[in-house]
Order: C-alpha cells, then structure tokens, then sequence
C-alpha cells in the first residue's frame, strides 16, 4: 500500500545548530515529493519539492532536501535553524495518478527551537 | 495577487447538523482541492473539484460533498456531523487539475462538532 512516513513525531534543535527531518514513503516507483511547513494558525506553506532530475533540490527559508531512491526517503536539511523555523513539517507525496487523487501527507514533524 | 481565503475561521456544530465551509481560489487558479487535518495528524484529501464538477475524491463518504462556482470558489458541505468530522479543513488552490502543480494553502476552517 502508498504510504507516507515521518518517524519523528517531535524534534528539538538548539538555535543556530543543523537539523534533519526525516521523510520515507512506501511505493513501486518514484512518487512527486513535497516538504510543507505549518506554523500555528497558518495555512501550508511550500518549502520545496522534487518531480525528478537533481535529487538535491534547493527551497526557500534555506531549506533543502535529498531524494534518496534506494531508501525511499526525502529528508528535509537546514544547515542552521532560527528560532522562526520553529513549526510543524508535513511531507507530501503525490503517487501516481496526477493530481485529482491529491497529495498524501505524514503525520508531521514538531520543531522545536531550544534558545 | 490574492491568496486562498476561507471562511468562517471557526465553526462550532452540533453532531447530526449540517455545514457548509467556503473558499475563494487564488487568483488564476481553476482548481479546488479540500483536506481535512484532525488534530495531531497530517492533512487527508477530500476531493479536487475542476470546472464546477468533481475530479477526484479520497476516502471520505458521500456525506461530504462539494461544489465550485464559475468563478472557481469552492464549498465543502458536510451533512449529519459527527464528532470525529472535528478538524481543520483546508483548502487549496492550483491552476491545473490533472498535475502535481503546486497547491496553494488556505488558513483553513477550524469546525468543532459537539
């Protein structure tokens, strides 16, 4: 069954350190990936996705994000967070189908930001 | 550019009661997808609603129903709430239905079913 896996329910990070937010997906073959940020009563915010070509892709609020076929993962970098990254992260992936079947999203990530 | 807009942002209804959520489209965009995130989990799709008729839909029964508008806003009507239908509903919009284009969020509707 297409499934969508984020193993880490919270995550802590002091300011100013890297963080990895973790992201695998189960699937037959090479799904759409997205990385999406929530901040409390705020909308879905785009941070990146991946459809194919360079599996290092660059987003915005200097986020990144590896899409590693042999794992089945899309993990979510940032090599220095700031205390305004704190949020809640959701990856999406789209199977096939386009996009009238929707996007399937994880459970999320909390980010928490230690001063 | 005008964002996805919802409306109401808060909605408290009793279960059995029926409720109807808006959303006004991007600008430009002709598509209308709604989710509904419970508390503490990850948003879940709906449907997709193109040319003012639905275009896609995930596992959600037919108590849950939509409509869109020569304009491309959108409605989500629930009919015989229940409490689990307690969630953030949320809306998005893209300019092209059958893609994985970008969809872009509203603040989403928070509906309270007691």
């Amino acid at each position: 069954a297409q499934s969508v896996t984020q193993p880490d329910i919270h995550i802590t990070v002091s300011e100013g350190a890297s963080l990895e937010l973790r992201c695998n997906y189960s699937y037959g073959a090479t799904p759409y990936l997205f990385w999406y940020v929530q901040s409390p009563g705020q909308g879905l915010q785009l941070l990146l996705k991946y459809f194919s070509g360079d599996t290092l892709v660059q987003g915005i609020k200097g986020f990144e994000a590896e899409f590693k076929r042999s794992q089945s993962s899309f993990n979510l970098r940032k090599p220095s967070v700031h205390w305004s990254d704190a949020a809640e992260y959701f990856c999406a992936v789209g199977f096939s189908g386009g996009g009238a079947d929707g996007l399937t999203f994880g459970k999320g990530t909390h980010l928490i930001i230690q001063p | 550019e005008t964002g996805v807009t919802q409306s109401p942002t808060h909605l408290i209804k009793t279960r059995g009661q029926q409720v109807t959520l808006r959303c006004s489209s991007q600008s430009g965009h002709n598509t209308v997808s709604w989710y509904q995130q419970a508390l503490g989990q990850g948003p879940q799709f709906i449907f997709q609603y193109y040319r003012e008729e639905e275009n896609g839909r995930g596992n959600f029964p037919p108590r849950f129903s939509g409509l869109q508008f020569p304009n491309y806003s959108s409605e989500l009507n629930v009919n015989a709430l229940e409490l689990d239908d307690s969630a953030l509903y949320l809306c998005a919009s893209t300019n092209r239905p059958g893609g994985w284009e970008t969809q872009y969020f509203g603040p989403g509707t928070r509906l309270l079913v007691l």
